[in-house]
């Protein structure tokens, strides 16, 4: 495997179930990184892990609960969502030092539908 | 309020002319631009990218401009290939809190080039 990788592809859910999405990334890469991608909305960031440490979580209901068990896996647990949260999600990994832009490398992400 | 804007969600060029896409931003600490291209069902690739202290980068077809003092961005891909046919995503990094980065995107705006 090369890149990022993100299962399941596919996920339909109700809304009293309880889910993961994973992710995992094989660039070497020292930060990871959440988005949610909904119909006519720009990039969403949800979460960011710099060296496995939550450094940002951008007003994300506790319904989605982030784990970094390490730098190269990301998971995404999911529980109670609503219908409003079906969107895609995306992954991605970057390599964050003083010199770094912020270059982002992504998955492809995991279309999520909540019945 | 959106920083980072892509006013034209749509354009459609013939193969072999030059797209150009367009990105408008509106917060003067933005100091490096992104852009990303992303086919269905694949996450955002990274495509190039610009230091606000350049006004000109270029790779290959892919050539990308920044009017600083307008605060304007476009991206040029000339000769245009059907294979270009994808969304484009703009994107705007900026420093916080210390060492921190934070991207901003766009809407993005789907180019089919038509052969």
């Amino acid at each position: 495997e090369t890149g990022v990788t993100q299962t399941p592809r596919h996920l339909v859910m109700g809304m009293t179930n309880k889910k993961s999405l994973k992710c995992e990334q094989h660039l070497g890469h020292n930060a990871m990184y959440w988005y949610k991608q909904s119909a006519k909305k720009p990039l969403e960031l949800m979460f960011v892990y710099n060296f496995k440490e939550q450094t940002e979580n951008n007003s994300v209901p506790s319904r989605f609960s982030p784990e970094c068990p390490n730098s190269s896996h990301l998971f995404l647990h999911l529980h109670t969502l609503q219908p409003e949260d079906s969107a895609l999600y995306l992954c991605a990994s970057s390599q964050r030092d003083r010199t770094n832009y912020n270059e982002q490398f992504f998955g492809p992400g995991t279309r999520l539908t909540v019945l | 309020d959106q920083q980072v804007k892509q006013n034209s969600p749509s354009l459609s060029v013939q193969e072999g002319r030059i797209s150009i896409l367009n990105c408008d931003y509106t917060n003067s600490m933005f100091d490096y631009f992104l852009w990303y291209k992303k086919y269905p069902a694949e996450g955002p690739t990274f495509l190039i990218s610009i230091s606000s202290i350049k006004d000109k980068n270029e790779d290959g077809r892919f050539t990308v401009f920044l009017n600083k003092s307008a605060k304007h961005l476009s991206l040029h891909i000339v000769p245009s290939q059907p294979g270009d046919s994808a969304v484009y995503f703009c994107a705007a990094s900026a420093r916080y809190a210390g060492n921190n980065r934070k991207l901003i995107w766009g809407l993005g705006t789907s180019l089919a080039v038509n052969p």
